[in-house]
């Protein structure tokens, strides 16, 4: 069954630093999400991606953040100066395959679990 | 902005008891989605409620859509130990031209006791 993967599993850095979170949405999907969800809590949405544009973004989505599908494949999430409270769960998600089949089910990936120190 | 809240946030249960989150939103919703999230993983879909008042069963689990579209619930018939997880609904605001923002409640965190 497809799924959507996400590398890496974990990612510890250094506040300040940038860092790529990296997703492969499921093949035939047109649309992609972020979604971060800090220890214990609800899932946060921060970004969604259709048609090689962003669609919709949160509050939290600042300037900080970007996305970019770079090789028809890949859809990345960069932090440019990443900081403590940054610390989360990071999810990919995809949805609305091309036959519009389950059109807004979304398929979560496993996450990455991002460490500010 | 748009808040999506439910109760319990924690549940308790026997094996054999039923269980019951409720989901409500500050505003209007064009659909309604449950999510269930197992320890340590991720969210995975159930079901989307669509409809004014529509009620939709999947074996043990019957879900709800509030006639104003403000509110849902999640039944859970004869919990088993494998009903473990966080529940969350996940609603998408009614946006002129559409929109595909999703707001996830708080969650109800069911345990099951055996």
């Amino acid at each position: 069954e497809p799924e959507v993967t996400q590398t890496p599993s974990h990612q510890v850095t250094q506040m300040g630093q940038e860092v790529i979170l990296r997703c492969v949405p499921i093949s035939n999907h047109l649309y992609f999400y972020w979604y971060r969800q800090i220890l214990g809590q609800k899932v946060e949405f921060l970004v969604s991606f259709y048609n090689n544009e962003i669609s919709e973004k949160s509050e939290i989505f600042d300037d900080q953040f970007s996305v970019e599908r770079p090789d028809g494949s890949n859809f990345t999430l960069k932090i440019r100066s990443t900081k403590l409270e940054d610390s989360a769960m990071y999810f990919c998600a995809s949805s609305g395959d091309q036959a519009y089949q389950n059109y807004n089910e979304q398929f979560f990936g496993p996450g990455t679990r991002l460490t500010v120190l | 902005g748009q808040q999506v809240m439910q109760i319990p946030q924690y549940q308790h249960v026997q094996e054999g008891e039923d269980f019951t989150t409720y989901c409500n939103s500050s505003t209007t919703l064009s659909n309604i989605q449950w999510y269930k999230q197992r320890p340590g993983g991720h969210p995975v879909f159930l079901i989307q409620l669509v409809k004014s008042g529509e009620v939709k069963k999947q074996k043990r689990l019957t879900f709800q859509f509030g006639e104003a579209k403000k509110n849902s619930s999640l039944h859970i018939t004869a919990t088993q130990t494998t009903d473990v997880g966080t529940y969350f609904c996940a609603g998408r605001l009614r946006l002129t031209g559409g929109g595909n923002k999703l707001t996830f409640g708080t969650g109800t965190q069911l345990k099951v006791e055996l």
